[in-house]
C-alpha cells in the first residue's frame, strides 16, 4: 500500500528561527514525485517545493529545502528564516509518474510561527 | 491568470438533502481532480477528468456522488442524498501536463461541508 506519514501534527518555531517537518513514505514504485504542499488559514493549497524521485539533488526554493533520502523513502522540508507568514498547515504528498495522477497525501503537520 | 475557484465556500445541509459543489479550474488546464478532506484523516483523492472525460474515478465513496464536467470547463461534484459522514472539505485542482515530467496540481481554496 502507498502511504505518508507526517509524525509531526503540530510544531511551532520561533521567526527568523529553522524548523524542519518531516515525511516518510512508502512504495514499490520507483519512479513518482514528491511535494510539499502548505495551507494557511485562508485555505487556500500551494505549492511550496517539489521534487522528482530520479533526481539526487535535493530541490530548493528561496528559504525552502528538502532532505530526499530515497533508500530510506523520508522527504523532510526544511525552512529556514522562518516567517509569520508561514504559519500554516503542511502537508506532504506524492504522485507516481505516468497516467495515474492521484496525488496520496500525509495528515499534515500544523506549524505555528511565534513572534 | 486566474487560479482555481471553487464555490460555495461553505455549505451547511441537512442529511437527506442535494448540494452541489462547483469548480472552475485555471482556463486552459484539461486536468482536474477532485480530493476530500474529512477531519482528522488524510486528504483522499475522489476523481480525475481529462477534458470532459473521466480518467478515473475509483475514490468516489458511492454512488451517491455524482461528478460531470460538461464540455471540460467547469466541473460540477452533487451529493444526493447527503450522509453525516459526507462532512469535510472537498478540493478541486487542476494541472496541465508537461513535458517529461508529471504535472503539478493547483488548487482551489476548498469548499467545507458540513451535513447535520
Amino acid at each position: 500500500a502507498q502511504t505518508v506519514t507526517q509524525s509531526q501534527p503540530e510544531m511551532s518555531v520561533q521567526e527568523a528561527e529553522t524548523v524542519t517537518l518531516s515525511c516518510t513514505y512508502d512504495t514499490s514504485e520507483n519512479n513518482y514525485y514528491l511535494f510539499w504542499y502548505k495551507q494557511p488559514p485562508s485555505r487556500q493549497m500551494i505549492l511550496v517545493i517539489r521534487q522528482e524521485a530520479y533526481k539526487q539533488q535535493n530541490a530548493t526554493e528561496n528559504r525552502f529545502s528538502v532532505n530526499f533520502q530515497k533508500a530510506a523513502k523520508s522527504f523532510s522540508l526544511k525552512i529556514s528564516d522562518s516567517q509569520l507568514g508561514d504559519t500554516a498547515m503542511y502537508f506532504c504528498a506524492f504522485i507516481f509518474a505516468g497516467n495515474n495522477r492521484k496525488l496520496i497525501w500525509g495528515l499534515g503537520t500544523s506549524l505555528a510561527v511565534n513572534p | 491568470e486566474a487560479g482555481v475557484t471553487q464555490f460555495p465556500s461553505h455549505s451547511v445541509i441537512e442529511k437527506g438533502q442535494t448540494v452541489t459543489l462547483r469548480c472552475d479550474p485555471i482556463s486552459g488546464h484539461d486536468n482536474l481532480y477532485w480530493y476530500r478532506r474529512v477531519m482528522g484523516k488524510e486528504i483522499k483523492f475522489l476523481l480525475h477528468f481529462v477534458k470532459e472525460s473521466k480518467q478515473d474515478e475509483s475514490g468516489m465513496p458511492n454512488n451517491r456522488f455524482l461528478a460531470e464536467r460538461t464540455g471540460g470547463t467547469y466541473s460540477t461534484l452533487k451529493v444526493q442524498p447527503a450522509e453525516l459522514e459526507d462532512s469535510g472539505v472537498y478540493f478541486c485542482a487542476s494541472s496541465q501536463p508537461g513535458h517529461g515530467f508529471t504535472d503539478t496540481q493547483y488548487f482551489g481554496p476548498g469548499t467545507r461541508l458540513t451535513v447535520l
